[in-house]
């Protein structure tokens, strides 16, 4: 009964070659999260939607992307990975509104080599 | 920007005697508070929230308490146990629908 699932849980990617990761939802919730978590800190909000309304963070690098073309899926795209990236992303959902809880996915690791 | 801070960045306590954690936001409009937990690996676990228009939540050994006015919240462990120990986080949401995650803390409950 997995809410927020993202594919892959592990993912390999070489240095400079485009990635993308992928989150699911269950749960029709219209605003989807990604951060970016590096060992022992916090997560990194890098960017979220509410619904197709996309809000870029102001320090998020442009070599990461985003898509979301439907309210059950959304999608990371890192252009051009490099050492510095590797991290654990995690994609989390809420609805709107003052009393709810957001719903994390299990994370998706990435290591570039 | 939004900022959350958080404090402290490690704590460690006996078993059976209390933690606290505190943090602060920046955001005046912010209004939802959760607190997260997180093993080795694992995503964030929601562990307990307060809303702007509550000042104190308690949930067994769990309690929070929000001060709107000093823009502070904190987290308050009882009796804590070896499996307490994880590294916790707090958040903030206001209008714009961003969650912000202050810095971590990580708790070592000593048997």
């Amino acid at each position: 009964d997995a809410m927020v699932i993202q594919n892959p849980r592990y993912q390999v990617t070489q240095f400079g070659k485009p990635v993308t990761l992928s989150c699911s939802q269950t749960l029709n919730h219209n605003v989807m999260y990604w951060y970016q978590q590096k060992s022992s800190q916090a997560p990194k909000l890098l960017f979220h939607y509410y619904d197709k309304d996309f809000n870029n963070e102001a320090d998020t690098p442009d070599n990461f992307q985003s898509r979301r073309p439907n309210t059950s899926f959304c999608f990371l795209d890192i252009r051009s990975p490099g050492l510095g990236d590797a991290a654990m992303y995690l994609c989390a959902t809420s609805k709107r509104g003052m009393n709810t809880e957001a719903f994390f996915g299990q994370g998706t690791r990435l290591t570039v080599v | 920007g939004e900022n959350v801070e958080q404090h402290p960045s490690t704590l460690s306590v006996q078993e059976g005697d209390s933690a606290v954690i505190k943090c602060t936001y920046s955001d005046s409009a912010s209004n939802y508070f959760p607190w997260y937990k997180q093993e080795l690996g694992k995503r964030p676990q929601l562990i307990i929230d307060i809303r702007s228009n509550v000042g104190e939540k308690k949930d067994q050994r769990i309690a929070v308490t929000l001060n709107k006015t000093a823009k502070h919240f904190s987290l308050h462990i009882t009796e804590t146990q070896p499996e307490d120990s994880a590294v916790y986080f707090c958040a903030a949401r206001g209008n714009t629908d961003k969650l912000i995650f202050g810095t971590g803390t990580r708790l070592q409950v000593f048997p």
